[in-house]
């Protein structure tokens, strides 16, 4: 079957750098989303990574090795607005998304 | 402003009630899709559509049905609602051409209570 983990919640503090692990098994791999989910919203997209490395996008970096079926998001300095969960989705051979749970990051003073 | 717009915002519906919910984008996308968001579990997919005129079953497609008349619009209608459906139901869009361009935009989503 195809299956996304991630952990189930997490707590950093404001100003600090905290890292979203991801791994996947899937049925092919033709690329890695992150979503942003602020709570009572719909989830806004904030990388792609079809290449292992690293991607970075100001305060958010994205990795991905694809031999490990894994992922990370990294974000730095950390502020209060980015309390929200974090999802990661794989798109398979078929060109679905699977997604995980995601991971909701509680940010603290 | 180009994006999705999804109607009703929240709605409170009796069982055995239909109920249509609303897609509408205005980016030309080709491909569209109707997600249910449970608390605990990840974004599931209902049903999606590749291109106008065509419809696919997701993950969890029992007591649901789409349709895609055109590009910009992707009903999805419960026939005879159940308080299992109680959920957010978002719809979103992509260009899926492959690779970057299959990055999905959600709408804002509607609640849904089944009573």
């Amino acid at each position: 079957g195809q299956n996304i983990d991630q952990p189930t919640e997490m707590t950093a503090t404001e100003g600090a750098i905290v890292q979203i692990n991801c791994t996947y098994q899937t049925s092919g791999f033709n690329g890695l989303f992150w979503y942003q989910q602020h709570a009572g919203e719909a989830p806004t997209f904030l990388s792609y990574n079809v290449l292992d490395g690293l991607e970075e996008k100001g305060r958010f970096s994205s990795f991905l090795s694809r031999s490990k079926g894994y992922s990370y998001l990294l974000l730095k300095e950390l502020q209060m607005k980015d309390s929200a969960s974090y999802l990661c989705a794989v798109l398979d051979s078929n060109y679905q998304l699977i997604w995980g749970a995601g991971t909701k990051l509680i940010i603290k003073p | 402003i180009a994006g999705i717009t999804q109607a009703p915002t929240s709605q409170i519906l009796a069982a055995g009630r239909r109920m249509t919910l609303r897609c509408t984008q205005d980016m030309r996308h080709n491909a569209m899709y109707w997600y249910r968001q449970d608390l605990g579990l990840g974004l599931r997919l209902i049903h999606y559509s590749n291109t106008a005129g065509t419809t696919g079953k997701g993950e969890v497609p029992d007591g649901y049905s789409v349709s895609r008349a055109n590009t910009d619009d992707f009903p999805l209608t419960l026939a005879s609602a159940v308080p299992s459906q109680t959920s957010v139901y978002f719809c979103a869009s992509s260009d899926a051409r492959g690779g970057g361009t299959d990055t999905q935009y959600f709408g804002p989503g509607t609640r849904l209570t089944v009573l």
